[in-house]
């Protein structure tokens, strides 16, 4: 299964300062997909970055994907109070996404 | 809001019973799959459905089963409830298999 493996488990960090999380997989992917969720609510769907793409930007999100490494990382730049979630990435072949057991990202006001 | 609703929000039930978990998929989308989510842990997936068949299967035993409708909604049906079994159950729809997931906010079920 192309199963996502988050990386630090948990991060703490200041305001304004910059965020990044890790994640590794295992099998060859289509995609690798990040998500983010509140406590105890749904899975919010953050980026989507395709095989053949190596960095994505959406706002203040940016993604790398290294596909010889079998690992993508997120990038939250500026970070807020309302970042304060949990992130989760999953990669997607022809089979059903499998999730890590996330990042939870603190971030202090 | 991603337009994915569950129902109910919350469930309460004794080990042993039976429960059935209820998700309207967002409009356009013919997938739907089912993840369960314990304490601290990431979403297990449970199964997924494509135009009413089902389409994969993770690893948990046959009580846990599920149904899709022609409108593309969908049950999960968990029977002879154990108390592991507790725990944040979430649907998600895509317009395509391994596409982008919609979740909706999930049913949080407690096993006594």
């Amino acid at each position: 299964s192309q199963q996502g493996e988050e990386d630090p488990q948990a991060l703490s960090i200041q305001e304004g300062e910059n965020a990044t999380m890790n994640c590794s997989y295992k099998t060859s992917i289509n995609n690798l997909q990040w998500y983010r969720q509140n406590s105890g609510r749904g899975l919010v769907h953050l980026i989507l970055i395709r095989s053949n793409e190596r960095e994505k930007h959406s706002g203040r999100l940016r993604v790398t994907l290294d596909t010889s490494k079998k690992s993508s990382s997120l990038l939250i730049t500026a970070s807020r109070a309302a970042d304060t979630a949990s992130y989760f990435c999953a990669g997607s072949g022809n089979t059903p996404l499998v999730f890590g057991k996330g990042t939870r990202l603190s971030v202090i006001a | 809001e991603t337009g994915v609703t569950q129902s109910p929000t919350h469930l309460i039930k004794t080990r042993g019973q039976q429960v059935t978990l209820r998700c309207s998929s967002q409009s356009g989308h013919n997938t739907v799959s089912w993840y369960q989510q314990a304490l601290g842990q990431g979403p297990q997936f449970i199964f997924q459905y494509y135009r009413e068949e089902e389409n994969g299967r993770g690893n948990f035993p046959p009580r846990f089963s599920g149904l899709q409708f022609p409108n593309y909604s969908s049950e999960l049906n968990v029977n002879a409830l154990e108390l592991d079994d507790s725990a944040l159950y979430l649907c998600a729809s895509s317009q395509y298999t391994g596409e982008t997931q919609y979740f909706g906010p999930g049913t949080r079920l407690l096993v006594l």
